[in-house]
């Protein structure tokens, strides 16, 4: 199975800063990769799919890059309320599979 | 507007069996291409997806969990179910329930989750 690889495994910045985080897949997933927010006590949501694709309802500032093993999720322009665990996951090789995740804390 | 909810115990015992519901509401469970999928994530890990199930009952494993893992649907309660058989403390963790709109599809609409702890 595809294994993916998150790094950093937390980022800490203050509110306006810019957040770039990466996904990194064991072998290509062509744009088969998705991004997802989880806010404590909250149900995940999806952000980005197919690599840069913004689901329903998601703000501007979140965008996402990449294709093949490398792929970024970059919030331009961070809110209090982006304080979250970010997570991939790939749908390119079954069976689907997620990465370890980024945590995101706010200053 | 979907909404997805897990229920079931919070505390399962060794070896015994760990079994959830997922309640959906705000739309129908039989929609001809939705698949409905279950993921986990033990405390401090990713994500690990377990398995999904359509309307009709066809069903898809992770092959890690496949000899322990069912899951069914109830169409006439807008509910799907997960029984993992033989737990171990290594299955503790919040298990969410999921819509995927088509099979091996992105998942699109999650539950809050439920924290089950396997502990004696």
């Amino acid at each position: 199975e595809i294994v993916l690889t998150q790094v950093p495994a937390t980022l800490s910045l203050s509110p306006g800063e810019r957040a770039t985080l990466s996904c990194r897949a064991s072998q290509s997933v062509n744009n088969h990769l998705a991004w997802y927010q989880q806010r404590p006590g909250q149900a995940p949501r999806l952000l980005i799919y197919d690599a840069s694709n913004r689901a329903t309802g998601i703000p501007a500032r979140f965008s996402g890059s990449g294709s093949g093993t490398d792929f970024t999720l970059t919030i331009s322009s961070l809110e209090p309320e982006d304080s979250a665990v970010y997570s991939c996951q790939q749908r390119s090789n079954w069976p689907p599979t997620f990465g370890g995740g980024t945590k995101v804390e706010i200053k | 507007q979907l909404q997805l909810q897990e229920s079931g115990p919070g505390l399962v015992k060794p070896s015994e069996t760990l079994s959830l519901t997922c309640t959906v509401s705000g739309g129908s469970i039989s929609s001809r291409t939705d698949y409905w999928g279950w993921i986990r994530q033990p405390p401090g890990k990713g994500l690990e997806w377990l398995g999904s199930i359509n309307y009709s009952g066809s069903t898809s494993y992770n092959p890690s969990l496949k000899s322990r893992l069912t899951i069914s649907v109830d169409t006439s309660k807008n509910h799907f179910f997960l029984r993992l058989n033989s737990v171990t403390a290594a299955d503790t963790a919040v298990y969410y329930c999921a819509r995927e709109i088509r099979y091996f599809d992105w998942f699109t609409t999650w539950g809050q989750g439920t924290l089950v702890t396997v502990s004696s």
